[in-house]
């Protein structure tokens, strides 16, 4: 069995600082990782994912995050975040089944 | 790439009516589909997933119910609504496993 834990629910931030959103899992198996963001009443759209390969992975809206197999986490950065930022967070993890467990979800609010 | 749709966006139901919610996907064969639910509060719970036509997999107990009739085509049902049944339910489909899902803009259903 495999499970994500995110450890915010909430993440006040100002406009042009800097953001990280925690998650961490836990899978007796290797695990395909995931990032997806939701704008209010909206669908979810991926941000980034880790298949294999480099632990930093990059991807749309300048986010990044970095998979730490040790400490079996997948935090989420960005180095200046912008009001439209603002929307809900979701880390995931897949097996190689392909069956996705979500997280809580975190929901980053961005303050002018 | 793949496109869901899902209608309708948004939905106000009586309690003990019936639900009929439709996804459809373009730009794939084959694909798995899934159904989600977030309720207030809440992340997203999985509540079915299908491997393919008439193949349906309930993962939660629960007064809904889904069907496939089509490859590309995903149907989730209720024969009398309950007010717990409110949430946004969002539609998913996948190819490949190390891909994640694409998802459907979500349907806000307010059962009153």
């Amino acid at each position: 069995a495999q499970s994500v834990t995110q450890l915010d629910s909430q993440v006040p931030v100002f406009e042009e600082a800097p953001v990280e959103l925690r998650c961490n899992y836990s899978s007796s198996v290797s695990v395909y990782l995931f990032w997806y963001v939701q704008y209010p009443n909206q669908g979810l759209q991926l941000l980034l994912k880790y298949l294999s390969g480099s632990t930093l992975v990059k991807g749309i809206n300048g986010f990044e995050a970095e998979f730490n197999k040790s400490q079996t986490s997948f935090h989420l950065r960005k180095p200046s975040v912008h009001i439209s930022d603002t929307a809900e967070y979701f880390c995931a993890v897949s097996d190689l089944g392909g069956k996705l467990t979500f997280g809580q979800g975190t929901i980053l609010t961005v303050h002018p | 790439s793949q496109t869901i749709h899902q209608w309708p966006a948004t939905l106000v139901q009586p309690v003990g009516s019936p639900l009929s919610l439709e996804c459809t996907v373009e730009g794939t064969s084959n694909p798995n589909l899934y159904w989600y639910r977030q309720a207030a509060g809440r992340g997203l719970q999985l509540l079915f997933y299908s491997v393919g036509i008439g193949q349906i997999s309930s993962e939660v107990p629960q007064n809904l119910s889904a069907s496939r009739p089509q490859d590309r085509q995903f149907i989730l049902s209720s024969k009398k609504l309950l007010l717990s049944d409110s949430g946004f339910y969002l539609c998913a489909s996948r190819v490949f496993a190390n891909y994640g899902y694409t998802f459907g803009s979500g349907t806000r259903l307010t059962v009153v």
